[in-house]
């Protein structure tokens, strides 16, 4: 199994909702991300788990609130967003806790905040 | 920290033909180098990478050179065909930077017939 999953795929919510992105990967990996993506940009760090602790928090405003349980899933908890947060956001991981580890992402959630 | 800046913006180039991408880094402790391709709303996909301690790797059409000493990598995609249309990001990641990818801005390669 070489993949990385997410869900939902889709997901539209109002901005005084709460809602849940799930990834998930079996493939043993020890660091896991969250990117945000604007079309046409490139992906934009958000936060870093690596062994289940949070390493890199990117400046994140507190309305994204990571979550990782356990070594194959990471959830990103949504709260009072803003229209601006609409974007693709993605997961990704890497083997290893390093600089040469091979980095995957799947295929994202389109987030669409009304 | 790591700044990865990337030319062209846009290539455009005719069926067969060969395109050429090119990144500079400014962190000279950088030592990872992957090449992600993202078609129009799909995943960034990583089809080559390299590492400090190579000048050069290849696959099939695609190859990543990299000069070390000026910091700068380049891909190179020969006999291009129209499936290779999409969006290439370089990037690069640091030994002092953590876990830490640091992506170029983009090239929208567009094959033509």
């Amino acid at each position: 199994d070489t993949e990385v999953t997410q869900t939902p795929k889709h997901l539209v919510m109002g901005m005084t909702n709460k809602k849940s992105l799930k990834c998930e990967q079996h493939m043993g990996h020890r660091a896991m991300y969250w990117y945000k993506q604007k079309a046409k940009k490139p992906p934009e760090l958000m936060f870093v788990y690596s062994y289940e602790k949070l390493s890199i928090n990117e400046s994140v405003p507190s309305r994204f609130s990571p979550e990782c349980p356990n070594s194959s899933l990471l959830n990103l908890h949504l709260h009072a967003l803003q229209p601006e947060d609409s974007a693709l956001y993605l997961c990704a991981s890497t083997s290893g806790v390093g600089p040469s580890y091979e980095q995957y992402f799947g295929p994202g959630t389109r987030l669409t905040v009304t | 920290g790591e700044n990865v800046e990337q030319h062209p913006s846009t290539l455009s180039v005719q069926e067969g033909d060969s395109a050429v991408i090119k990144c500079t880094y400014s962190d000279s402790a950088s030592n990872y180098f992957p090449w992600y391709k993202q078609e129009l709303g799909k995943r960034p996909q990583l089809i080559i990478d390299i590492r400090s301690n190579v000048g050069e790797k290849k696959d099939q059409r695609i190859a990543v050179t990299l000069n070390k000493t000026a910091k700068h990598f380049s891909l190179h995609i020969t006999e291009t065909q129209p499936e290779d249309s999409a969006v290439y990001f370089c990037a690069a990641r640091s030994t002092g930077g953590g876990n830490k990818l640091t992506f170029g801005t983009g090239t929208q390669l567009k094959v033509e017939l």
